[in-house]
């Protein structure tokens, strides 16, 4: 069946370093992708998304391109900040009537100052 | 402002009682859904619904049951046959051509 595979974390960074988080997925034909983040507490907020070969979601500095050719959909950001702490998740959903988003098991950023 | 409303925030649970998580969204979306989540393990979907009157099991449906009676409300009972219910609960909606919306979640625990 369908699957998303996320990288282990917890991730820790210091300020202003570079982050990436890598997802790879298993899906039949040509699913959309998504990032999403949830802060402490909280339900989850669409970061960035992608529906089809080639595109690039971006938002709030986060980008990910959507890599037909290795199923992956990585997250990167130049320069992280403290407040981008928080739990990543990478999904997906197939293109079809009747199907709901599959998560990958989420990683944890932490940022210090 | 429209949104998903989850409540209660936090449930507290006897051994053999059911409890129902409450899931009100006023976005006017169809599809909603139930996803538990637990610490390492990311979210797993339980059950979800396309249109009222009508939903589907999801990857861990056993000892819960839902209902959908009106488009609003998507309502999540745990059953006293959920051996683990200890978890963080979150709903979401989707409407046409929208993304997903995802309530604030609700934590129950078994005490």
């Amino acid at each position: 069946g369908d699957s998303v595979t996320q990288m282990e974390g917890p991730v820790t960074l210091s300020e202003e370093a570079f982050l990436t988080i890598n997802c790879t997925y298993t899906a039949t034909g040509y699913p959309s992708l998504f990032w999403y983040v949830q802060y402490p507490g909280e339900g989850l907020q669409l970061l960035l998304k992608a529906t089809k070969a080639d595109d690039k979601g971006s938002n709030k500095g986060f980008e990910a391109t959507y890599r037909k050719e290795t199923t992956s959909f990585h997250l990167e950001k130049g320069s992280v900040q403290v407040s981008d702490s928080a739990v990543y998740f990478c999904a997906l959903i197939r293109n079809q009537a009747g199907t709901a988003l599959i998560f990958g098991k989420g990683t944890t950023l932490s940022v210090s100052s | 402002d429209g949104g998903i409303t989850q409540s209660p925030k936090y449930l507290f649970r006897k051994e053999g009682q059911n409890v129902t998580l409450s899931c009100e969204q006023n976005l006017n979306h169809d599809a909603m859904y139930w996803y538990r989540q637990d610490p390492g393990q990311g979210l797993r979907l339980i059950y979800y619904s396309q249109i009222v009157n009508d939903f589907q099991k999801g990857d861990i449906a056993e000892g819960y049951s839902v209902s959908r009676e009106k488009k609003e409300s998507f309502p999540l009972t745990v059953t006293s046959a959920q051996k683990n219910p200890t978890a963080f609960y979150l709903c979401a909606s989707k409407g046409q051509g929208h993304g997903y919306t995802f309530g604030s979640g609700t934590r129950l625990t078994v005490v």
